[in-house]
């Protein structure tokens, strides 16, 4: 089965900085490929979803990803940090069946 | 529009007894999922229905049953309740277009303790 490890479960940016978070998945066929957030007490919302193609893919509020097949990385950016963009974010991988599983969730801290 | 009602949003059992977690969904959506969210560990997936009359098994499924008796509904059920359970639980339905857009519409959890 696919699986997806996101490296670090708590990252803390500065406002107006740079915000990475990664994403790896385990696969031999590039699967499709997607970033979630989740706000307190709020469930979760889609920011991004790659597909084929180019591969830069951009979400909602300025966060866009690379997808990397060379790494199976799918690495979420933003390149400045607002306040509003603390929450927990979610990789998640779908192979080409409906089997769709996420990470283990990053924490993002903004400091002003 | 609804989209995805969770029920209940609470609820706490004793170790043995059983329940029935309700999802359904008004988009028309053929995939529908159930996961657990617990700190640390991100979304597990439990089961999935990719239509109507199939389910499968996802991460976890051990303890769990699940039934898609129809295009809306998808049902969790805990025959026998144990505090490895206690966890928030979510259903979510899959919203696909051609062209490749594709969002997972989540209910609001059902927050559960086993006791």
């Amino acid at each position: 089965a696919q699986s997806v490890t996101q490296l670090g479960s708590h990252v803390s940016v500065s406002e107006g900085a740079l915000v990475l978070l990664r994403c790896n998945y385990s696969s031999s066929v590039p699967p499709y490929l997607f970033w979630y957030v989740q706000y307190p007490n709020q469930g979760l919302q889609l920011l991004l979803k790659y597909t084929t193609g180019a591969t830069l893919v951009k979400g909602i509020n300025g966060f866009e990803a690379e997808f990397k097949k060379s790494e199976t990385s799918f690495h979420l950016t933003k390149p400045s940090a607002h306040m509003s963009d603390a929450a927990e974010y979610f990789c998640a991988v779908r192979p080409y069946n409906n089997d769709m599983r996420f990470g283990a969730g990053t924490r993002l801290t903004v400091k002003p | 529009n609804a989209g995805v009602t969770q029920t209940p949003k609470f609820q706490v059992l004793k170790t043995g007894q059983s329940m029935t977690l309700q999802c359904a969904q008004d988009m028309n959506h053929n995939s529908m999922y159930w996961y657990r969210q617990d700190p640390g560990m991100g979304l597990r997936l439990i089961y999935y229905s990719a239509s109507e009359g199939t389910t499968d098994k996802g991460e976890v499924p051990n303890g769990y049953n699940v039934s898609r008796l129809n295009k809306r509904e998808f049902s969790l059920r805990l025959e026998s309740a144990a505090p490895s359970q206690t966890s928030v639980y979510f259903c979510a339905s899959n919203h696909r277009r051609k062209g490749g857009y594709e969002k997972l519409f989540f209910g609001s959890g059902t927050q559960l303790s086993v006791l």
